[in-house]
């Protein structure tokens, strides 16, 4: 069974910091890991997703990488802005009793807060 | 605006009742998940769906139900069986192939009194 986890669970930083999000997950047979970004009390918006054949993906600050073998993929958000304050969680689709959606199993989240 | 939306926002429970969200997609998309959100915890798949008619359980399905009659929607009934329903709950939905993204409503909190 897929488990993924987070590290660390709240990381409060200044401003301006560049700063490392961890997650791990147990069974490399995963098809794409996303990264979701959720502000309190709303739903979750995708920020990157990287599949399996993939070793990362860019998107403005935010860089994301997967590496299947050790089962761990990080988000790296440079120059930190407060309105980066967010929970941020990673979820790995692995495929589902042989269909084509998969399913996906999210870590704990990490809770972000960058201070002016 | 393609997108999925979620009502109501809030929803208050008395204790024995059953209560039904609603998610509804005009993104064309094939599958649709409802997933369950803890406070500090990562979300739970309570049931998917991957064509219209069919569906099914996810980790956490005892005490709720779907249905899936039209590709837009995808509602959930949380009954009188669930023992602890208060939680935010979260519908998403995706396009066929494993390597898409999948997309999320703003939720539905639900609350027991």
């Amino acid at each position: 069974k897929q488990e993924v986890t987070q590290i660390p669970a709240a990381l409060s930083v200044p401003e301006g910091e560049n700063l490392v999000l961890n997650c791990s997950f147990t069974d490399s047979a995963i098809y794409n890991l996303q990264w979701f970004r959720q502000d309190p009390g709303k739903g979750l918006t995708s920020l990157l997703l990287i599949q399996s054949s993939q070793r990362e993906q860019t998107s403005g600050r935010l860089n994301a990488s997967l590496d299947k073998s050790s089962g761990r993929s990080t988000l790296y958000i440079a120059a930190s802005q407060p309105g980066d304050s967010a929970t941020y969680l990673c979820a790995g689709l692995a495929n589902a009793g042989g269909t084509s959606y998969g399913k996906l199993t999210f870590g704990q989240g990490t809770i972000l807060t960058v201070h002016p | 605006d393609g997108g999925i939306t979620q009502s109501p926002k809030y929803l208050f429970r008395k204790e024995g009742q059953n209560v039904t969200l609603s998610c509804e997609q005009n993104l064309n998309h094939d599958a649709m998940y409802w997933y369950r959100q803890d406070p500090g915890q990562g979300l739970r798949l309570i049931y998917y769906s991957q064509i219209v008619n069919d569906f099914q359980k996810g980790d956490i399905a005892e005490g709720y139900s779907v249905s899936r009659e039209k590709k837009e929607s995808f509602p959930l009934t949380v009954t009188s069986a669930q023992k602890n329903p208060t939680a935010f709950y979260l519908c998403a939905s995706k396009t066929q192939g494993l390597y898409n993204e999948q997309f999320f409503g703003p939720g539905t909190r639900l609350t027991v009194l």
